[in-house]
């Protein structure tokens, strides 16, 4: 079965950090461009990043460009989010999902950032 | 880069069809075929329901379909079912390269 499962959410004061990551299983992970995407309470989706299979290319939104990081572990079917600097407005339900037309997606991970 | 624009709620009876629309600038659709349509049912993930305008995943139903004209992609449930309750949205493939559309929630009567 295709899967993807997302981790490492949790509660983060404005300006922390965290990791995120999301869990391959049931196909090649390797050959797939992969992206996150997040959605605030109450709110649409909103496209985060994107990575190339081979990290072959890295694209970003301007909203998180310069405090998240996308990269991935082929060898371990594993993709991540590095997220610093958080601010409120981060607050959200982030899910991965695999390409072409992000037809696969996870579970979601729910990031709070909060004083 | 600016969402598309959708219509924030569309509502038909059991056996009727809707079209939900999907409005942006010829930027956004820069290439014709790369338009997909998302279900999310209430506190669940986002599911792919079509792509590059107009095919359907295998075990999405034909009640489905897609089109689009110009700057406007359009999604049409036919013979609306109660399970077909859940907000809806639009992507397009940019250089940006994603763009979502702003979201439709569809209410069956």
């Amino acid at each position: 079965e295709v899967q993807l499962v997302e981790s490492g959410g949790g509660l983060v004061k404005p300006g922390g950090s965290l990791r995120l990551s999301c869990a391959a299983s049931g196909f090649t992970f390797s050959t797939y461009s992969m992206n996150w995407v997040r959605q605030a309470p109450g709110k649409g989706l909103e496209w985060v990043s994107s990575i190339g299979s081979s990290s072959n290319y890295i694209y970003y939104a301007d909203s998180v460009r310069g405090r998240f990081t996308i990269s991935r572990d082929n060898a371990k079917n594993s993709l991540f989010l590095q997220m610093n600097s958080l601010r409120a407005e981060d607050t959200a339900v982030y899910y991965c999902a695999r390409e072409p037309t992000m037809s696969v997606w996870g579970q979601g991970t729910t990031v709070t950032v909060s004083s | 880069q600016s969402a598309l624009t959708q219509p924030a709620s569309v509502s038909g009876a059991p056996g009727q069809s809707i079209t939900i629309s999907c409005t942006g600038t010829s930027s956004d659709f820069i290439d014709y075929n790369y338009v997909s349509w998302y279900q999310q049912h209430p506190g669940k993930a986002p599911k792919l329901m079509l792509y590059e305008v107009s095919n359907r995943p295998s075990g999405v139903s034909n009640r489905f379909s897609g089109s689009k004209s110009g700057n406007t992609a359009s999604l049409t449930i036919s013979g609306l079912q109660a399970e077909d309750e859940a907000d809806y949205y639009c992507s397009t493939y940019t250089s940006s390269p994603y763009v979502f559309g702003t979201g439709t929630r569809v209410t069956v009567l």
